[in-house]
């Protein structure tokens, strides 16, 4: 069966750094998506990584590595606003979107 | 530009009662999606359609019917509501339905189903 597995919570203080993994195990691969959602929102786009290495954007960053089927999301300089769920997608050789069940990310002040 | 549109917000329905959530957007996206959101689980695809005209089946169909007349509007009925029914939905668009297209997500309605 397809599996895609995320810490469901995380804890971290304001101004810190915070790696969410995510290890997935998908009949094929053609891609991997972050999306954050903030609580009783919809989920809006982070990242798309197709290829191994690491994709910086801003304080985030995605890194991907398909021998692995691993890849995480870091977010540097944490804000009180980046108190939200990151869910990792995951594109099967079918072109369909598989979803995580999301990180939770607590951040303290 | 609004993006993409749901409503109701929010719905408190009847067991057996018929009621059709609506989905709009105005991006001109090719590929719309129906996705249920429940507590502990990742987002679970009901159905999609690629292109006005055509729909598909997603992982959970059973009890939800779809129609895609024209570009804009993917509304999703409940034939017949039960209680398992009480969710999260999302609807969402993306340019194409490759998969590998970002997709746009509505704001949500919360169906509580009693």
């Amino acid at each position: 069966g397809q599996n895609i597995d995320q810490p469901t919570e995380m804890t971290a203080t304001e101004g810190a750094i915070v790696q969410i993994n995510c290890t997935y195990q998908t009949s094929g691969f053609n891609g991997l998506f972050w999306y954050q959602q903030h609580a009783g929102e919809a989920p809006t786009f982070l990242s798309y990584n197709v290829l191994d290495g690491l994709e910086e954007k801003g304080r985030f960053s995605s890194f991907l590595s398909r021998s692995k089927g691993y890849s995480y999301l870091l977010l540097k300089e944490l804000q009180m606003k980046d108190s939200a769920s990151y869910l990792c997608a995951v594109v099967d050789s079918n072109y369909q979107l598989i979803w995580g069940a999301g990180t939770k990310l607590i951040i303290k002040p | 530009i609004a993006g993409i549109t749901q409503a109701p917000t929010s719905q408190i329905l009847a067991a057996g009662r018929r009621m059709t959530l609506r989905c709009t957007q105005d991006m001109r996206h090719n590929a719309m999606y129906w996705y249920r959101q429940d507590l502990g689980l990742g987002l679970r695809l009901i159905h999609y359609s690629n292109t006005a005209g055509t729909t598909g089946k997603g992982e959970v169909p059973d009890g939800y019917s779809v129609s895609r007349a024209n570009t804009d509007d993917f509304p999703l009925t409940l034939a017949s509501a039960v209680p398992s029914q009480t969710s999260v939905y999302f609807c969402a668009s993306s340019s194409s339905g490759g998969g590998t297209d970002t997709q746009y997500f509505g704001p949500g309605t919360r169906l509580t189903v009693l």
